[in-house]
């Protein structure tokens, strides 16, 4: 079985730019969760998808980013413009069922983002 | 919110002894720990997960003990190895509703020295 993927795994560019990350779910899972890692610190939450719907967004900083997920299956983060601050690693996860108790999280290998 | 604090930041140790990380939380509403292993250009792995319901788990040389009462737990990795080597994360969640966020702690870079 296949494990969550994402596109691409680095990134370089320059403030103000537009940035697009791509996230693959294991097929079936209807829970996908977007995480971020600045400068070596913890991992901090954005948002969280069930199915197709936007089921907490508590995590997003600004209204800069853009998280969708057409369809439920994949889902795409887009930063614009970017801002040196964004320069981090993100990464998805995604987990079976949207009604059972806490389940385990299956991270993706994260995109790396350096703004410059 | 939840505000989960881990240490120590980096931890070496020799093969073959033994390694704790521990981590406290603060919302006692919290119900689910995961601990994760991120290798090197890779992404977080779940090694080992407890619920409150829980004192203590172990699977091989790992093992996770709680402490509902202080708010802490701890991961515990027996007869370290060379491939331990990685940085360790704890995590907290609420298992309420539709509330399923982990909340990091900021890590533990465990080096194991042959």
């Amino acid at each position: 079985e296949a494990g969550v993927t994402q596109f691409p795994s680095h990134s370089v560019i320059e403030k103000g730019q537009t940035v697009t990350l791509r996230c693959d779910p294991i097929s079936g899972h209807d829970n996908l969760y977007w995480y971020r890692r600045v400068m070596g610190k913890e991992i901090k939450f954005l948002l969280h998808f069930v199915k197709e719907s936007k089921q907490d967004e508590s995590g997003m900083p600004n209204n800069r980013f853009l998280a969708e997920r057409t369809g439920g299956t994949y889902s795409t983060l887009k930063v614009q413009p970017a801002e040196l601050e964004d320069s981090g690693v993100y990464f998805c996860a995604s987990s079976p069922g949207s009604t059972r108790i806490q389940e385990t999280q299956y991270f993706g290998p994260g995109t790396r983002l350096l703004v410059l | 919110g939840e505000n989960v604090e881990q240490h120590p930041s980096t931890l070496s140790v020799q093969e073959g002894d033994s390694a704790v990380i521990k981590c406290t939380y603060s919302d006692s509403a919290s119900n689910y720990f995961p601990w994760y292993k991120q290798e090197l250009g890779k992404g977080p792995q779940l090694i080992i997960d407890i619920r409150s319901n829980v004192g203590e788990k172990k699977d091989q040389r790992i093992a996770v003990t709680l402490n509902k009462t202080a708010k802490h737990f701890s991961l515990h990795i027996t007869e370290t190895q060379p491939e331990d080597s990685a940085v360790y994360f704890c995590a907290a969640s609420i298992s309420s509703g539709s509330a399923r966020q982990l909340t990091f702690g900021s890590g533990t870079q465990l080096t194991v020295l042959p």
